[in-house]
Order: C-alpha cells, then sequence, then structure tokens
C-alpha cells in the first residue's frame, strides 16, 4: 500500500533558525508528492508539489522540500523560519493504484515557532 | 481562485440522527473528495466522487455513503451519527487528468455529536 511517514509530532525552532520537517514514503511507480499546511480551524493549503525533475522543489511562503529517491525522502525546508509559520504540516503522496489518483496523507507534523 | 465551500464550520448533532455535510466547488471539477481528519491519525478517505453520480468507497467508509447529483456539488452523509464520527471533515475538489494542481480543500466543518 501507499503510505507517508512523519515521524515527528512535533518540531519546535527558534524564529530566524532554519527548519525542516521530515517526510518519508513508500510507492510503487514514479512518486508524486506534496505538502500542505493547515493554520487553525482552517482547511489544508497546498505549499509545493515533486512530480519529475529538479529535487529540490521551491514552493509558497519561501518553503522548498528535497527529494532523495535513494532514501525515499521528501523533507520540507526554510532557511529562516517565522512565528506566522507554526501550523501542521501534512505530507502527502499520490496513490497510483486507482484510476482516480487519490493523495494519501500522513499523520501531520505541528510545527512551532518561537519568538 | 478555486473554492470550494463547506456550507457549516461547526455542527452539534445528537446520536442516531442523520447528518447532513454539504460541500460545493465553483470551478468545474470533476473529482470530489471528503476526509475525516484526527489527532494523531491524519487525513483519511472516507469517499470519493469522480463524476455526477459516480462514486467510489475510501479507506473508511463505514457509516457514511455520499450523494453527486450536480457536478458543483458533493454531499457526505452521516446515516445514523455516532459519538465516534465525531470529528473534522474536510471536503477537497479537483479536476481530472494531470496532477499538476493537488487539491483544493474546504475550510473544514466540525462536527461533535452527542
Amino acid at each position: 500500500a501507499q503510505s507517508v511517514a512523519q515521524p515527528e509530532d512535533q518540531v519546535n525552532v527558534a524564529e530566524g533558525n532554519p527548519l525542516t520537517v521530515k517526510c518519508t514514503y513508500s510507492v510503487s511507480g514514479n512518486p508524486y508528492l506534496f505538502w500542505y499546511v493547515q493554520y487553525p480551524n482552517r482547511g489544508l493549503q497546498f505549499l509545493l508539489k515533486y512530480i519529475t525533475g529538479d529535487n529540490l522543489v521551491k514552493g509558497s511562503y519561501g518553503f522548498e522540500a528535497e527529494f532523495n529517491k535513494s532514501q525515499t525522502s521528501f523533507h520540507l525546508k526554510k532557511p529562516s523560519a517565522l512565528v506566522s509559520d507554526s501550523a501542521l504540516y501534512f505530507c502527502a503522496v499520490r496513490d497510483p493504484t486507482t484510476g482516480f489518483q487519490k493523495l494519501v496523507f500522513g499523520t501531520g507534523t505541528r510545527l512551532l515557532v518561537s519568538p | 481562485d478555486v473554492k470550494v465551500t463547506q456550507s457549516s464550520r461547526y455542527l452539534v448533532k445528537r446520536t442516531g440522527e442523520k447528518v447532513f455535510l454539504e460541500c460545493v466547488q465553483d470551478m468545474d471539477h470533476e473529482n470530489m473528495f471528503w476526509y475525516r481528519q484526527d489527532p494523531g491519525l491524519g487525513l483519511r478517505l472516507i469517499y470519493f466522487s469522480y463524476d455526477v453520480k459516480m462514486k467510489e468507497k475510501g479507506d473508511i467508509p463505514e457509516g457514511y455513503s455520499v450523494s453527486r447529483e450536480k457536478k458543483e456539488r458533493f454531499s457526505l452523509i452521516l446515516e445514523s451519527a455516532s459519538t465516534n464520527q465525531t470529528s473534522m471533515y474536510l471536503c477537497a475538489s479537483r479536476p481530472q487528468g494531470s496532477f499538476n494542481y493537488g487539491y483544493t480543500f474546504g475550510s473544514g466543518t466540525r462536527l461533535t455529536v452527542v
């Protein structure tokens, strides 16, 4: 079965420091990978995706993610964290086993950026 | 911008009630999805629809049904609400075909069953 793992329930970082939110995946075939962010009492917002091409993907709000095929990872990164980045982050992978291309989500990682 | 609108932000229902959660999208997307979100479990797919009147079960369909009579509207129905269906429910849509667009989510409905 297709799956993603987010090994950290919570990540704490000080404002101005770099942040990393980890994600590993398991999928048959070529992975289509996504990151979404959820602010309190809101739905999920798309941040970035990897379909093919450059292993470093740039997305919204200064976030980027690095695709590593050998380690089956897709970690989310940002060079300098902001307090406003505090939110819940979800990694997702396309499930290619159906014709409808569902997304399978991880359990989420809460990011807390302290002033 | 694509909008996915969920009719209620908060709902409180009694055990045994039939509950309707409504979702409307305004960009003519073929695919629509219902997920529930629970702490520590992430998002789990309940049902999805790939076209009008077409539906497929997701990973946790038990206790739920869906209706898609019009392309823009996808309804989730709790046939007889139970306390273990207390959760955040998220609707999403995307166009058929290329995955370049990912999903667009609504703001969610937080349902409490008492």
